[in-house]
């Protein structure tokens, strides 16, 4: 089992839809969760970053921890086609090394 | 924006000769990562480092060698280049707890 699972999409939606991203992880030690958006053939641009528990909001995007049930999601209202990208959430317990999703390819419809 | 530039942004080099690959930051942070990107395989630590001279051995570092003179600058050397080395690597550092990327290298090994 892997510690991070991701689906992989790729996910289509209409513009100005509300887009739900998920990750469940496996190691409860983990206390940072971080959200990337990387567009094709770039860097991953962090997003969201998050400690612990809990909601973070940020213009058009929504962070959630739900560390009870070992879930991070990232929210995206009224989504726009220069959202399509692939989507990375990672994770880490505080020390050297962080768990990557494989990344969620999104696609907005204009 | 985290100022970490890295260079070259392409390189086509053939097999069997040596690559080395710079990253460079411009906020002293004490984290530096060097990661290869991979479809299929997701985001792959190579190796890091947490300190001027200190670094340490990643999931995927036969073949890879680092260095760390100085806190702004962390060299990948690719000692023997292999065509199982084409990729994209990407350089991050650490913040309070998050990372940040640089724009990536795309290397081909012919």
């Amino acid at each position: 089992q892997k510690e991070v699972e991701q689906d992989p999409g790729p996910l289509s939606v209409p513009e100005g839809a509300i887009v739900s991203l998920n990750c469940t992880y496996s190691n409860s030690a983990f206390q940072y969760f971080m959200w990337y958006r990387q567009y094709s053939r770039k860097g991953p641009e962090l997003l969201m970053y998050t400690y612990s528990s809990g909601n973070k909001e940020d213009g058009r995007f929504t962070a959630q921890v739900d560390k009870s049930s070992k879930y991070i999601s990232l929210f995206i209202r009224d989504s726009q086609p220069s959202d399509s990208a692939t989507y990375l959430c990672a994770m880490t317990s505080g020390t050297y090394k962080y768990i990557f999703g494989t990344g969620t390819r999104l696609k907005v419809l204009a | 924006d985290a100022g970490i530039t890295q260079s070259p942004r392409h390189k086509v080099t053939e097999t069997g000769t040596p690559v080395t690959l710079r990253c460079h930051q411009t906020e002293n942070h004490r984290y530096m990562y060097w990661y290869r990107q991979d479809p299929g395989h997701g985001l792959r630590l190579i190796h890091y480092s947490y300190g001027v001279k200190d670094t340490d051995k990643g999931e995927v570092s036969d073949g890879y060698s680092v260095s760390r003179s100085k806190t702004e600058d962390f060299l990948l050397t690719l000692e023997s280049a292999t065509s199982s080395q084409t990729s994209v690597y990407f350089c991050a550092i650490r913040g309070d707890g998050e990372q940040y990327f640089g724009p990536g290298t795309r290397l081909t090994v012919t």
